[in-house]
C-alpha cells in the first residue's frame, strides 16, 4: 500500500518551454501532497504544499508563478515549470501522505522526475 | 529552531559490520520522527514512524529507537544492498510539513 507514482521519470526540454509533472496516489487518497526539488548529495527541499481543491502553500523564495500546482483532485497533484531556464534542472519528487496517527502524518514519495533543461 | 541533525554524514562498513546511525532533533511537542532510505535517482522509501520516546520498530536488518532528544537507527550484519542514504525527518509543528536532516551516506563494501 501507500504507492506514489511520478510522471514523467525524466524529461528534456528547451529553454523556455513549460514542463508539466504528474503525483499520483495509486492506493490511497491525499488531501495533501508536496513538491521537492533535491539537487545532487543534497536533502529534500521543501517547494510547495497542494492541498486538494484550494491552492497551493509555497515555500519562502519559491516563485510561485513559475512553479505552478494543481491538485485537481484526491489522487492527482501537478507542478508545470513555466518558461524552463538551465538553472531549474533538477530532481523532481513529490510526496503524499496518510495520517499515522491523529497529528502526524506519514509522507510516501515518488519516484522523482529529472528535468533537465536545454 | 525547530532541527535535525544526522551524523555521521557517510559512513563504510564492511559486510556483515553492524553500526548505528544518529538522527539529533530539536522540535516542540514530537509528533512524529520518520526514517527514509534513497537509492541514487530514486524517491525516498518509507522505512519507520516513531511516535514516543522508549517506542522501537524492527524491519529486517535495521532497528530504529526513539529518545527524548534522537533516534538510532541500527543495521545489524549489513549487505552491500544496504548501501543507500538514509535520511531521518521530523515533523514541523501544526503543520505536515517535514524537516530532515541531511542524511547519511552508508556504504556497505563486500
Amino acid at each position: 500500500g501507500a504507492v506514489v507514482s511520478q510522471h514523467p521519470s525524466w524529461v528534456i526540454c528547451k529553454s523556455g518551454t513549460s514542463v508539466k509533472i504528474e503525483c499520483r496516489s495509486l492506493d490511497f487518497q491525499a488531501t495533501t501532497m508536496f513538491w521537492y526539488r533535491q539537487f545532487p548529495k543534497q536533502s529534500l527541499m521543501l517547494m510547495a504544499t497542494s492541498n486538494e481543491g484550494s491552492k497551493a502553500t509555497y515555500e519562502q523564495g519559491v516563485e510561485k508563478d513559475k512553479f505552478l500546482i494543481n491538485h485537481a483532485s484526491l489522487t492527482l497533484s501537478t507542478l508545470t515549470v513555466t518558461s524552463a531556464h538551465p538553472e531549474d534542472s533538477s530532481f523532481y519528487i513529490c510526496s503524499a501522505g496518510t495520517s499515522g496517527s491523529p497529528l502526524t502524518y506519514e509522507q510516501y514519495f515518488g519516484p522523482g522526475t529529472r528535468l533537465t533543461v536545454t | 529552531e525547530d532541527q535535525v541533525t544526522q551524523s555521521p554524514e557517510a559512513l563504510r562498513l564492511q559486510e556483515g559490520e553492524s553500526s548505528s546511525l544518529n538522527c539529533s532533533y530539536t522540535v516542540s511537542g514530537l509528533r512524529g520522527l520518520f526514517w527514509y532510505r534513497q537509492d541514487p535517482g530514486k524517491g525516498p522509501e518509507f522505512l519507520f514512524t516513531l511516535y514516543s520516546a522508549g517506542e522501537e520498530k524492527e524491519k529486517e536488518r535495521l532497528k530504529a529507537t526513539l529518545t527524548k532528544k534522537e533516534s538510532f537507527l541500527h543495521i545489524t550484519a549489513p549487505k552491500p544492498e544496504d548501501s543507500a542514504t538514509y535520511l531521518c525527518a521530523v515533523q514541523a509543528p501544526g503543520t505536515y510539513k517535514y524537516i530532515f536532516g541531511t542524511g547519511t551516506r552508508l556504504k556497505v563494501l563486500a
